[in-house]
């Protein structure tokens, strides 16, 4: 996870929003991801947003993202405790077909508090 | 509903008694993965099929071996497991002819190496 970065802890109150961030480092990645994982469970793709866009909207979560600074953010609306999680943002990277990987952050910790 | 299954979902092994973790699929996406994630650490990759393709990560140890038999179904070996292969072991596919290569998780299989 060296070359995508994320601040490892996030405490929010129930109903605030939480915003995650996340920084990476190659500029020819075509898409950024965010996943979600629950305490002993497999990743959830949240979303994903392709590196033309600026931005991406589905019902809670809105995806922002600053090409020219790398910087990608995960805004989670009225947070709920169903969603304190380990969040991972990960770049796709590679050739096309076989060779494409993704590069994953450490993942931030989100605590949400009643 | 389409999904991603791993069997079993908690795996307790001795030291050195080879272990073998299930993944199947049904999706029908043409590349499977394995990854490996400690305790607060990002998934690493060990391994992934395109096809039939086998891909080899260069930092994999040769103690772990891979299979895939059909479209639908993966299996990761650990020949010879030690203490320090304890960890959660996740299986995702994905579809590169979705185009936006975003990887759908199992949810895991914990093995213990006693």
């Amino acid at each position: 996870g060296e070359d995508v970065e994320q601040s490892l802890f996030l405490s929010v109150r129930e109903g605030d929003s939480s915003v995650i961030n996340c920084t990476y480092t190659d500029s020819s990645s075509t898409y950024l991801y965010w996943y979600k994982q629950e305490p002993g469970a497999g990743l959830q793709l949240l979303t994903y947003i392709f590196s033309n866009m600026d931005m991406k909207q589905d019902q809670r979560l809105t995806v922002l993202l600053n090409k020219k600074d790398k910087h990608l953010s995960l805004r989670i609306a009225d947070t709920q405790t169903g969603d304190s999680a380990i969040y991972f943002c990960a770049e796709s990277r590679g050739n096309a077909g076989n060779n494409r990987k993704l590069i994953w952050g450490l993942g931030t910790s989100l605590a949400v508090n009643p | 509903d389409a999904m991603v299954i791993q069997n079993p979902r908690y795996q307790v092994t001795q030291f050195g008694k080879p272990v073998t973790l299930s993944c199947s699929q049904t999706l029908n996406h043409n590349v499977m993965y394995w990854y490996q994630q400690k305790s607060s650490q990002a998934p690493k990759l060990l391994f992934h099929y395109y096809d039939k393709d086998f891909n080899n990560e260069a930092d994999t140890p040769d103690n772990f071996q891979s299979r895939r038999p059909n479209t639908s179904f993966c299996f990761l070996d650990i020949r010879s497991p030690g203490l320090g292969d304890a960890a959660m072991y996740l299986c995702a596919t994905s579809s590169p002819g979705a185009g936006s290569y975003e990887q759908y998780f199992g949810p895991g299989t914990r093995l213990t190496v006693t």
